[in-house]
């Protein structure tokens, strides 16, 4: 079965602290996208990984895929409030261009001051 | 990068009618278009996929008489939800890609509520 499993679900961030976000996958692609959503809004792409290995990195916030372990990392340092919001995963369900994406349940990050 | 719209971005209607969700890629040619829905503070689930001139693949579970969907162009393709009903309520997101690309680029959505 293609599963997609975010951890955790719900993060409560205090500003300037780190957090971690974790993803694991166990479709036969190894294409790992990171989303952020807003309340009633639609998704914005943050990070599009293909390799093992990759780490990307944009103002606060790295995402870093282990393909051996099926696992991708979306870490958030010094947190402040603008990054409250929904996060998601998602795969390819094949290992094919023009593929359907399967995402995880999201994680909704909350910072507080 | 790749702009993909969607209209309208909220619409009310009664329960029975039908109502048609337009997606459209505004600076790309998108050989396939996806279909998810998204209820209130759920992930998003994929209903369809469209191939610019094909039939639509739907996913188990989703009833493709009432979900219509016609990828009639390399830029546009169509959502009508016929005989609508109030569970039919939701978020309704469509994406894009393009030939050989990997990435798909998302529309902003349509918030669809049935009275």
């Amino acid at each position: 079965e293609l599963k997609v499993e975010q951890n955790p679900l719900f993060l409560s961030m205090q500003e300037g602290k780190n957090y971690t976000i974790y993803c694991n996958y166990s479709t036969t692609s190894d294409r790992l996208y990171w989303y952020r959503q807003d309340p009633g809004k639609s998704l914005e792409s943050l990070f599009v990984l293909l390799s093992n290995g990759a780490v990307k990195q944009e103002g606060r916030l790295m995402a870093s895929l282990d393909t051996k372990a099926r696992l991708s990392t979306l870490h958030i340092t010094a947190a402040v409030h603008d990054l409250s919001a929904t996060y998601f995963c998602a795969v390819d369900m094949e290992d094919q261009a023009g593929t359907a994406l399967i995402f995880g349940k999201g994680t909704t990050l909350s910072v507080s001051s | 990068g790749a702009v993909v719209s969607q209209h309208p971005s909220w619409v009310i209607c009664k329960s029975g009618t039908s109502v048609k969700i337009e997606c459209r890629s505004l600076d790309f040619q998108a050989t396939t278009m996806f279909w998810y829905r998204q209820f209130p503070k759920q992930s998003l689930m994929l209903m369809a996929t469209s191939n610019e001139g094909s039939k639509a693949t739907y996913e188990q579970g989703v009833e493709k008489d009432k979900f219509l969907i016609n990828h009639a162009s390399l830029t546009l393709s169509t959502l009508t939800v016929t005989s609508a009903h109030p569970e039919d309520s939701s978020f309704y997101i469509c994406s894009a890609t393009g030939t050989y690309s990997y990435e798909q680029y998302f529309g902003p959505g349509t918030r669809l509520t049935v009275t």
